[in-house]
């Protein structure tokens, strides 16, 4: 098994429905993120989780809505989302967070991400 | 303010020379690491290499090196003996211990010609 391992692959929706993105670490790490890349973007970092705990929320609109029911599993749910919102949505996740203690545990490893496509 | 810049849009190179991609930051912070990840057309970011800002040695991993120069805020990547498998998107990233996120830089697009 890949360490980080995201699904669908490939997710085309409309702007009424309702759809969830699944990411599962098998690093036995403490912390997972929700990352948006769009084209012709830096990487928007939109939600972070550590020990099941949110952290931080980078002023993403109600229409994301994380969940995190362990340290292994986080979700996005998606519900009418608009267009703009088509991008790469990347996984990852970090055996440490925060200030304290080194770096090094703050290296992120990402999964394959899903590619959004909101008609 | 933190920043990371990667002034190099895009990159090719000949299959088997060594290349080196361009990533300055700027941080007050003295403690900070960074990381540079390669994202090929599949999507996956895929870590790289990782160097601590007290880490006396330049990181090196297989043909993946760190060119640290502390002074100049530079930590440039140097990749040996380039293969065709190495054409991606490379970005750059910091993380400074007094913030709670990694800020990635705008990232470098590397073609290798056969």
């Amino acid at each position: 098994e890949t360490g980080v391992t995201q699904t669908p692959r490939h997710l085309v929706m409309g702007m009424t429905n309702k759809k969830s993105l699944k990411c599962e670490q098998h690093l036995g790490h403490n912390a997972m993120y929700w990352y948006k890349q769009s084209a012709k973007k830096p990487l928007e970092l939109m939600f972070v989780y550590n020990f099941k705990e949110q952290t931080e929320n980078n002023s993403v609109p109600s229409r994301f809505s994380p969940e995190c029911p362990n340290s292994s599993h986080l979700f996005l749910h998606l519900h009418t989302l608009q267009p703009e919102d088509s991008a790469l949505y990347l996984c990852a996740s970090s055996q440490g967070f925060g200030t304290s203690g080194s770096l090094a545990k703050n290296i992120q490893y990402f999964g394959a991400g899903t590619r959004l496509s909101v008609l | 303010a933190q920043k990371i810049t990667q002034t190099q849009p895009g990159m090719f190179v000949q299959e088997k020379e060594a290349v080196t991609l361009d990533c300055t930051y700027d941080t007050s912070d003295p403690s900070y690491g960074l990381f540079w990840y390669k994202q090929p057309s599949s999507g996956e970011m895929i870590f790289l290499i990782y160097q601590g800002s007290y880490d006396q040695q330049n990181a090196t991993e297989g043909r993946y090196s760190l060119n640290f120069q502390k002074a100049r805020k530079s930590a440039n990547l140097v990749i040996s003996a380039s293969q065709l498998g190495d054409s991606a998107m490379y970005f750059c990233a910091m993380r400074y211990s007094s913030a709670s996120k990694i800020i990635f830089g705008s990232g470098t697009r590397l073609s290798i010609r056969p």
